[in-house]
């Protein structure tokens, strides 16, 4: 079946390091990938997303590269603020209209 | 444009009773979906609508469970009989299918928490 799999958090770091969040995935076909964000308080919010393998969506300073090869849909940012500190979800659709989640990953930024 | 919203953000209710939750997708959305989402967990999906039409429940939408979407427009998901393990986020989604098929990004609304004692 289509699932996927994202680093536990929660994630600690300090201001202006560089952040990388896992996340790998299982899927029959040809997915669309997905990094979406939820600030505390808030709902889900599309952070990112690349539909073909090789694509990189970018977005907020945050990057993510689709790789077939690996099966997966990494996030990077180069620097992080304190204002990134959120829960971020990895996530695909094969369907269109179905997304499939992973469990989502805490990220604590402190000063 | 203001979104997708959801009524009412918070609601406890005592097992056994039912619960109706409504949700008004962005206006020129077709396509809407609700997802639950319980804590520490990503969202699982439950159904989905385009237009007025439910085109797919999941296996997680037991009978208990009911959505609609009379006008294709706003949609209400009600809970019958509710049990503690209903407890969670129902989340809500709306999209379009205006574009190509895998720009089909899902909006999403903040959600309505019920909390079954």
């Amino acid at each position: 079946g289509n699932s996927v799999t994202q680093m536990e958090g929660p994630v600690t770091l300090s201001e202006e390091a560089f952040l990388t969040i896992n996340c790998t995935y299982t899927a029959t076909g040809y997915p669309s990938l997905f990094w979406y964000v939820q600030y505390p308080g808030e709902g889900l919010q599309l952070l990112l997303k690349a539909t073909k393998a090789d694509d990189k969506g970018s977005n907020k300073g945050f990057e993510a590269t689709y790789r077939k090869e690996t099966t997966s849909f990494h996030l990077e940012k180069g620097s992080v603020q304190v204002s990134d500190s959120a829960v971020y979800f990895c996530a695909l659709t094969i369907s269109n209209y179905q997304l499939i989640w992973g469990a989502g990953t805490k990220l604590i930024i402190k000063p | 444009d203001t979104g997708v919203s959801q009524d009412p953000r918070h609601k406890i209710t005592k097992r056994g009773q039912n619960v109706t939750f409504r949700c008004d997708p962005i206006s020129e959305h077709n396509r809407l979906y609700w997802y639950r989402q319980t804590l520490g967990q990503g969202p699982e999906f439950l159904t989905y609508f385009q237009n007025e039409a439910q085109l797919e429940k999941s296996r997680l939408l037991s009978d208990r469970f009911s959505a609609e979407r009379p006008k294709g427009s706003f949609s209400t998901l009600e809970i019958q009989r509710t049990e503690q393990g209903d407890s969670a986020m129902y989340l809500c989604a709306s999209s379009s299918n205006l574009y190509a098929r895998k720009n089909n990004e899902q909006f999403f609304g903040p959600g309505t928490r019920l909390t079954v004692l």
